[in-house]
């Protein structure tokens, strides 16, 4: 149990349409990276945010976009979804001392499916 | 930019057996490696962590030597067990690239009993 969690658990879509997945990030963490895992692949990095910041971002277009709120927590929103999005998407939680990132903390992730 | 790159699965093991799965990566600078395992239809646990050459990572079994001169995190147990079934990622983070990390494709571990 890490004390991060993500809703919903599962998700299905249409193409063309809107999502926004959600992150709680565990208690005293300051920043939140979002990974998509595609099926029998690695996480790629979307984006990381600290302190309500984006702080990074990885190879995806503009249409995936987050934000960070006061508590920390996080939101994932994806519009004009395609068919590739379908994935699991997972949150990562970590807290940052001077220039290091503690390790992160992963939710159980959202799985997306786009028909 | 930074790269990970793990051996193919699946690995399929008996148990009581030897495992290794190899780990090589690519970074400037002095990045901190980690092995994480999925279990089947679970988030990323992490498993164990290195953050600096020669150190050795530990965790229920499960070792892991950071090795700079071969740009290398292989990771080992010497008894495996049907319940260390899952699969198993090899990442990077820092170096003198982003905080994030940086996952190779993983390996899929199959024990049988």
């Amino acid at each position: 149990e890490t004390g991060v969690t993500q809703s919903p658990t599962h998700l299905i879509k249409t193409r063309g349409q809107q999502v926004t997945l959600r992150c709680s990030s565990q208690s005293g963490h300051n920043t939140v990276s979002w990974y998509q895992q595609a099926l029998g692949q690695g996480p790629q990095f979307i984006f990381q945010y600290y302190r309500e910041e984006e702080n990074g971002r990885g190879n995806f277009p503009p249409r995936f976009s987050g934000l960070q709120f006061p508590n920390y927590s996080s939101e994932l929103n994806v519009n004009a979804l395609e068919l590739d999005d379908s994935a699991l998407y997972l949150c990562a939680s970590s807290s940052r001392d001077r220039d290091m990132n503690t390790e992160a903390f992963f939710g159980q992730g959202t799985r997306l499916t786009v028909v | 930019g930074n790269s990970v790159t793990q051996m193919e699965g699946p690995v399929t093991l008996s148990e009581e057996a030897f495992l290794t799965i190899n780990c090589t990566y690519t970074a400037t600078g002095y990045p901190s490696l980690f092995w994480y395992v999925q279990y089947p239809g679970e988030g990323l646990q992490l498993l164990l962590k290195a953050t600096k050459a020669d150190d050795k990572g530990s965790n229920k079994g499960f070792e892991a030597t950071y090795r700079k001169e071969t740009t290398s995190f292989h990771l080992e147990k010497g008894s495996v067990q049907v319940s260390d079934s899952a699969v198993y990622f090899c990442a990077l983070s820092g170096g003198t690239g982003r905080r994030a990390l940086t996952f190779g494709s993983g390996t899929r571990l199959q024990v049988q009993p």
